[in-house]
């Protein structure tokens, strides 16, 4: 069965404190890997797609990686507004469906 | 930039009725999402949609809901009979399959929302 784990379930860093958060996966053929950033109460804001192993993907203070079996987000010098939910999903190659683990809640402290 | 809406933002209806959650995709999107999250889990699949048909439905999807695209820019999701289950995050995703060769790119973006609130 496909799935997503992530970890850990939640982060506290204070301002400036860079760290990665970790997705494992177990999916039949790997389509793509995705990030989202997910808000209270909102929905999932895509950050990246990563489709094979040994990719990396930036956007601002963060960078993607994929490997075989997981796939890293790492968050440089974070800032408070980078305080979410980050969502790691995969989508095997047979699906239209994503899997999303259960996200890493991420506390950036001024 | 475009993106991906929903009406309303939040529907309280009572046990027993039909509901339908509203959704504006990406205009030059083809493929069609519902998913779910209730309060504190993760996201949930319910179906996806191509070409004016069910193109894949989870367990989860089962006689009560239906989906449809009634015109060139709406897509519905319908709950004949809301159960107390049914309360949680509806979120509407489009994307746009790019293909090259035997690849196939695609991302799902999401709209913001429709909190259900069944009594």
């Amino acid at each position: 069965e496909d799935q997503v784990t992530q970890s850990p379930e939640a982060l506290r860093l204070q301002e400036g404190e860079s760290s990665s958060l970790n997705c494992s996966y177990t999916v039949s053929g790997l389509r793509g890997l995705f990030w989202y950033r997910q808000d209270p109460g909102k929905g999932p804001e895509f950050l990246f797609t990563l489709y094979s192993a040994g990719e990396e993907k930036e956007k601002e203070r963060l960078k993607a990686t994929l490997t075989k079996k997981e796939s890293f987000l790492h968050i440089t010098a974070p800032k408070p507004e980078d305080s979410a939910t980050y969502l790691c999903a995969v989508q095997a190659f047979e699906d239209d469906k994503i899997i999303f683990g259960k996200g890493t809640r991420l506390h950036i402290l001024p | 930039e475009p993106e991906v809406t929903q009406t309303p933002s939040h529907q309280v209806t009572q046990m027993g009725q039909e509901v339908i959650l509203r959704c504006v995709p990406i205009s030059n999107h083809l493929y069609f999402y519902w998913y779910r999250q209730i309060l504190g889990q993760k996201v949930e699949f319910l179906v996806s949609f191509y070409n004016n048909e069910i193109s894949e439905k989870s367990e989860i999807f089962d006689d009560q809901f239906s989906v449809e695209r009634p015109d060139g820019s709406n897509f519905t999701l319908k709950i004949r009979s809301t159960k107390l289950e049914d309360s949680a995050m509806y979120f509407c995703a489009s994307s746009e399959q790019i293909r090259g060769g035997a690849a196939i790119w695609d991302t799902q973006y999401f709209g913001p929302g429709t909190r259900l609130t069944v009594l």
